[in-house]
């Protein structure tokens, strides 16, 4: 059963426009939040986090929704650009806990069209 | 380069033998986290160490193992290889343990199951 969901597995955008990749998720211990980037044959690249305290946090062209009643995330790309044409994974933890693994989604690849 | 090193970076071997894979971690982080990816699969999580001790298990089979050692790298041991052990496994590395840590991946080890 699949705790951290994104039911996207592509997106294509525009050179310029805004990008939209969701998340959603189910237990609701998760109150932290993550949004990886990956590149092919490279590891998976940390690009922002929200706590469960907050409901957007921002990051130069990156922006991070977090909405808890409805358990839904999204990351927000203004404005696109090729360069981020990758596999976005969204993940989630229980800081509460004493154990720091994070749960990931499937990830959503991006294309960015020129 | 996020500072966490793997090695190997492909291992090709086939079913019913064993395999070790080695993770350095960054320099200071004292938490190493083993990941496998298999295909179509987001990140799933295999186990976590801090500072020597085991603290957490994921979705790990009894076939397979891990340490870390008193300098701090870890190596994962995979036995009695099947077919579906065939995927990436990325090992990444925090400071504190905790569901807060931002956790730097290495570049992954592909095996393959022949």
């Amino acid at each position: 059963d699949q705790q951290v969901k994104q039911n996207s597995p592509s997106l294509s955008v525009q050179e310029g426009r805004i990008s939209i990749l969701n998340c959603d998720y189910t237990n609701s211990m998760f109150d932290y939040f993550l949004w990886y980037k990956k590149y092919p044959a490279e590891g998976p690249t940390f690009l922002i986090s929200i706590s469960s305290i907050k409901d957007k946090n921002e990051d130069g062209r990156f922006t991070v929704f977090l909405n808890k009643s409805a358990k839904h995330l999204s990351l927000h790309i203004v404005p696109s650009q090729p360069g981020d044409s990758a596999v976005y994974f969204c993940a989630a933890s229980d800081i509460g806990g004493s154990q720091g693994n994070l749960i990931f989604g499937k990830g959503t690849k991006l294309s960015v069209k020129p | 380069d996020s500072g966490v090193t793997q090695t190997p970076k492909h291992l090709i071997t086939a079913t019913g033998q064993r395999v070790t894979l080695r993770c350095s971690p960054r320099s200071g982080d004292l938490s190493v986290y083993w990941y496998q990816q298999s295909l179509d699969q987001g990140l799933q999580f295999l186990i976590q160490y801090y500072n020597g001790e085991e603290r957490a298990k994921g979705n790990i089979l009894e076939r397979f193992s891990a340490q870390q050692f008193p300098d701090l790298h870890s190596e994962l041991n995979l036995s009695s290889l099947e077919l579906g052990d065939s995927a990436l496994y990325f090992c990444a590395s925090g400071k504190g343990g905790r569901g807060t840590d931002t956790q730097y991946f290495g570049p992954g080890t592909r095996l393959t199951v022949l």
